[in-house]
């Protein structure tokens, strides 16, 4: 099968501080990652897409410069959250599509990571 | 993409059938019908897809209407690890958009 895989699991930080997010695809590589963001009780709801190789396609009302994207490799995206505030506290998920997976009727081209729930204090 | 309505929650007895409706009244040609799950604190898991036919997998079967414009998601013999949130969305792959939008999904409770 194909593994996602995040880190850390969860965090708690203080106030202010910074916050990066890992998602790995273990046995495949993927063009493209998706960053979700899920409130208790809520759907997910997409943050941004990461292309390797190119600057993050964030969501309306998403800002970019508070959620810092890089997906530097084809198994790697990153999300840093900045200078994090209790607001931020949620559930962040993301997943990743497996490249050379032509645009057939598979419903499976993403795979989602575990989830990392950050906690602000 | 078209919207999709799914009721909110459902229970079912363990080791009965658990089918799961969705409704997807304004789906176009080209979209396809996905179901997800995502059980608590976890991230969302492909169950299935289908374009028009019945599909069937290992866990579950999927029944779309002749017209395409609601399915249901049957689980056969539940049990209580398929406690989860179920979500339907419908898109379409072959235009290049990987997007899935999820809305609320419906909450299944598996009962002993």
């Amino acid at each position: 099968g194909a593994v996602v895989s995040q880190h850390p699991s969860w965090v708690i930080c203080k106030s202010g501080t910074s916050v990066k997010i890992e998602c790995r695809s273990l046995d495949f590589q993927a063009t493209t990652m998706f960053w979700y963001r899920q409130f208790p009780k809520q759907s997910l709801m997409l943050m941004a897409t990461s292309n390797e190789g190119s600057k993050a396609t964030y969501e309306q009302g998403v800002e970019k410069d508070k959620f810092l994207i890089n997906h530097a490799s084809l198994t790697l995206s990153t999300l840093t959250v900045t200078s994090a505030h209790p607001e931020d506290s949620s559930f962040y998920i993301c997943s990743a599509r497996r490249s050379g997976l032509g645009l057939s009727s598979w419903g499976e081209t993403q795979y989602f990571g575990p989830g990392t729930r950050l906690l602000v204090l | 993409d078209a919207k999709t309505t799914q009721p909110p929650s459902m229970d079912c007895a363990e080791g009965r059938a658990a089918n799961l409706p969705c409704n997807h009244s304004t789906i176009s040609g080209n979209e396809y019908v996905y179901w997800y799950r995502q059980i608590h604190s976890q991230g969302p898991q492909y169950i299935i897809h289908g374009l028009k036919n019945n599909e069937t997998n290992e866990m579950v079967s999927l029944i779309i209407t002749e017209d395409r414009k609601s399915s249901t998601l049957i689980l056969p013999h539940a049990t209580l690890r398929d406690t989860a949130v179920y979500y339907c969305i419908v898109r379409a792959p072959l235009l290049g958009n990987e997007k899935l939008t999820f809305g609320t999904g419906t909450r299944l409770t598996i009962i002993p």
